[in-house]
């Protein structure tokens, strides 16, 4: 099945400072999508992106389906932006997410 | 709106005991998910519905766990007996559709974290 891969696996950084995150995928995908767990456990989708860029206020994201990467750019990260950050993707041939390992992000005040 | 209920919030059982888990989806939502999530891991789908029929329940270790949808609205997922290697946080996921090329509304529960001792 479709391997997905994410990196750093773990990141801490002071309040204010930007980042990048990155996931990348063994096959072809359909679907993709960021989610973001915060300290609580909870689940929130944060793009879906299976090619392309979008922004939303202080987060981007850009995939590049051709290369099979996905980059989520955080920028004046706050506290708030704490939890683990989840890449999931769904391959041509199956139709179920992925989930990647995570990358654990801590924001230092 | 409300959001994918989930009960109860944590659970802790003694090995070889059953438990269960109660999922209750975003109304209207055809698609319902379980979801493992071992510590530092990401989440593992278990099993999927299309209203009250399984679409895929290909990494439900079918020995021991055991799910249905009655009526095609609310899950319960069941575990008996448990095993140690079975504490993990168990997600419940809807959406208004479940294709392999979007999911509308996709939403996570809370989940219910289970502990084996």
């Amino acid at each position: 099945g479709i391997q997905v891969e994410q990196s750093p696996p773990d990141l801490i950084l002071q309040e204010g400072a930007n980042s990048t995150l990155r996931c990348n995928f063994s096959d072809s995908v359909n679907n993709l999508q960021w989610f973001h767990q915060n300290p609580w456990g909870q689940l929130i989708n944060l793009f879906y992106i299976p090619s392309g860029t979008k922004q939303n206020g202080r987060l981007s994201a850009t995939t590049v389906a051709t290369e099979r990467y996905s980059l989520l750019y955080i920028s004046s990260s706050q506290t708030t932006d704490s939890g683990v950050y989840f890449c999931a993707v769904v391959s041509y041939y199956g139709q179920n997410f992925v989930f990647g390992p995570g990358t654990r992000l801590s924001v230092l005040p | 709106e409300a959001g994918v209920a989930q009960s109860p919030r944590y659970k802790i059982i003694e090995k070889r005991q059953s438990v269960a888990f109660w999922c209750n989806p975003i109304s209207g939502h055809a698609t319902l998910y379980w979801y493992q999530q071992i510590l530092g891991q990401g989440p593992k789908l278990l099993i999927q519905f299309q209203n009250n029929g399984v679409v895929d329940d290909s990494q439900l270790p079918k020995d021991r766990f055991s799910a249905e949808r009655l009526k095609g609205v609310d899950s319960t997922l069941k575990i008996q007996p448990a095993k140690l290697e079975d504490s993990a946080v168990y997600l419940c996921a809807s959406s208004l559709v479940g294709t392999g090329e979007r999911f509308y509304g996709y939403t996570f529960g809370s989940g219910t974290r289970l502990t084996v001792v």
